[in-house]
């Protein structure tokens, strides 16, 4: 069974720092992975998507990784900014079968001014 | 373009009562997935559907419904509403089935048992 896990579960960080998110997966057997941002009440943006058979995707300021053996993505957003303030959450598809996400519980970022 | 629309906003309903949200889908797009976040369970799959079936459901009980129209237009029924029904609903659509677009997210329905 897929299990995604998010550390850590908040971060507070300055303004202008540059900084990383994680998400690991237990079963690396995926089709592709997606990073999403999720205000306070509303529903979710997606920020980027990693096919299984990428290592990386750049948009702006944000750059998401994967690595399948190992298990793990990585969210790195450079020059932080308050607008940045936000929950972000991975999602993993298990295969072009299903549609179903599985969802890690999310980091919550602050960053202050 | 238009995104993911989901009505209503909010809802409150008594328990017991039966409810209907509504999604309607990106132009163009044919699948329909729901999902329901909670504080304590986050985000969790409902069910999927594409063409008009259903696809792939999670681990819900009977209550939990849906259905998908012609027009790719989705609504989920949640009949004999329990006070841990209480969520925030959430619609996602994809421009196919087996395809590698990722999904788009709707604002969500804030269904409140009281």
């Amino acid at each position: 069974k897929q299990e995604v896990t998010q550390i850590p579960a908040a971060l507070s960080v300055p303004e202008g720092e540059n900084l990383v998110l994680n998400c690991s997966f237990t079963d690396s057997a995926i089709y592709n992975l997606q990073w999403f941002r999720q205000d306070p009440g509303k529903g979710l943006t997606s920020l980027l998507l990693i096919q299984s058979s990428q290592r990386e995707q750049t948009s702006g300021r944000l750059n998401a990784s994967l690595d399948k053996s190992s298990g793990r993505s990585t969210l790195y957003i450079a020059a932080s900014q308050p607008g940045d303030s936000a929950t972000y959450l991975c999602a993993v598809r298990g295969s072009s079968n299903t549609g179903k996400l599985i969802f890690g519980q999310g980091t919550t970022l602050q960053v202050k001014p | 373009k238009a995104g993911v629309t989901q009505t209503p906003r909010y809802l409150i309903k008594t328990r017991g009562q039966q409810v209907t949200l509504s999604c309607s889908p990106i132009s163009g797009h044919r699948s329909v997935s729901w999902y329901q976040q909670t504080p304590g369970q986050g985000l969790q799959f409902l069910f999927e559907y594409f063409s008009e079936t259903q696809r792939n459901k999670g681990n819900f009980p009977g209550r939990f419904s849906g259905r998908q129209f012609s027009n790719s237009r989705s609504e989920m029924n949640v009949s004999t509403l329990e006070l841990g029904d209480s969520a925030l609903y959430l619609c996602a659509s994809s421009l196919g089935y087996r395809d590698d677009y990722g999904y788009t997210f709707g604002s969500g329905t804030r269904l409140t048992v009281v």
